[in-house]
C-alpha cells in the first residue's frame, strides 16, 4: 500500500498571502495525484487531479505540481473561503487508493 | 447537476448488518464508475470499495474483503453498500462517490452530503 505524508499538518496563513502544500508518496505514482478540499461539516470537493488539472470550477488560484514522489498544490492569494482541510490522494497503484492524513490551512 | 443522496445509515450492533444506497441524478449514471469513501468524524479519508460503469471491475480495501459488497443498478440510477459483520471501527460517515469516467479510475470527481453509520452496542 502507499502511503501519502502530508506537510504541515497545520499552515497559518493571512488573507492575501500564498500557500504551499506538500504531499509525498512512498513511492512513485507517476502524476497520478488529487487534491480536495472539504470544509467543516461538508463533503470533500475535488481541487486537482493528474497532478496539475483543476477540477470543474475551481479557481485560476490553485495549481498543482509535481510527480514521481513529491507534489505540491499552492494557492497564490489566499481568500476567506479557502481556509478549510485539503487531502491529497494517489490513484496510481490500487486497490487501495490512499489518501494523506490532511493539511488544516488556518487563519494566522 | 450532479447529485448524490445516501441514505440508509443509522446505528448498529457489532457483528449486524447494514445497507447503504446512494441515489444519483443528473448524470448518466451507468457511464461511470462509483466509490464509496469513509471518514471518521473528525479524522481522514478512506477508500472503501469501487465498482465500474458494467461491474467489470470490483475492488474493496483489505479492511472490509469478505464483509462488504458494492453493487449497482444501472436500471435505477442506484448504488449500494451491502455491510455485515459490522465492527466499532467501521463507524464512519460513508460517501457515495463518482468517479472521472467508466473506469475505477480513482479520481473522486463528485461527493455525496454522506450517511453517518455508528456500530456499538
Amino acid at each position: 500500500e502507499i502511503v501519502m505524508t502530508q506537510s504541515p499538518a497545520t499552515l497559518a496563513v493571512s488573507p492575501g498571502e500564498r500557500a504551499t502544500l506538500s504531499c509525498r508518496a512512498s513511492q512513485s505514482v507517476g502524476s497520478d495525484v488529487a487534491w480536495y478540499q472539504q470544509k467543516p461539516g461538508q463533503a470533500p470537493r475535488l481541487l486537482m487531479f493528474g497532478a496539475a488539472t483543476r477540477g470543474t470550477g475551481v479557481p485560476a488560484r490553485f495549481s498543482g505540481t509535481g510527480s514521481g514522489t513529491k507534489f505540491t498544490l499552492t494557492i497564490s492569494s489566499l481568500q476567506s473561503e479557502d481556509f478549510a482541510f485539503y487531502y491529497c490522494q494517489q490513484y496510481n497503484n490500487w486497490p487501495p487508493s490512499t489518501f494523506g492524513q490532511g493539511t488544516k490551512v488556518e487563519l494566522k | 447537476e450532479v447529485q448524490l443522496v445516501e441514505s440508509g445509515g443509522g446505528l448498529v450492533e457489532p457483528g449486524r448488518s447494514l445497507r447503504l444506497s446512494c441515489a444519483a441524478s443528473g448524470f448518466t449514471f451507468d457511464d461511470y464508475a462509483m466509490h464509496w469513501v469513509r471518514q471518521v468524524p473528525g479524522k481522514g479519508l478512506e477508500w472503501v470499495s469501487g465498482i465500474s460503469w458494467n461491474s467489470g471491475t470490483i475492488a474493496y480495501v483489505d479492511s472490509v474483503k469478505g464483509r462488504f459488497s458494492i453493487s449497482r443498478d444501472d436500471a435505477k440510477n442506484s448504488l449500494s453498500l451491502q455491510m455485515n459483520s459490522l465492527r466499532a471501527d467501521d463507524t464512519a460517515l460513508y460517501y457515495c462517490v463518482k468517479d472521472f469516467g467508466p473506469m475505477v479510475r480513482g479520481i473522486f470527481y463528485s461527493w455525496g452530503q454522506g450517511t453517518l453509520v455508528t456500530v456499538s452496542s
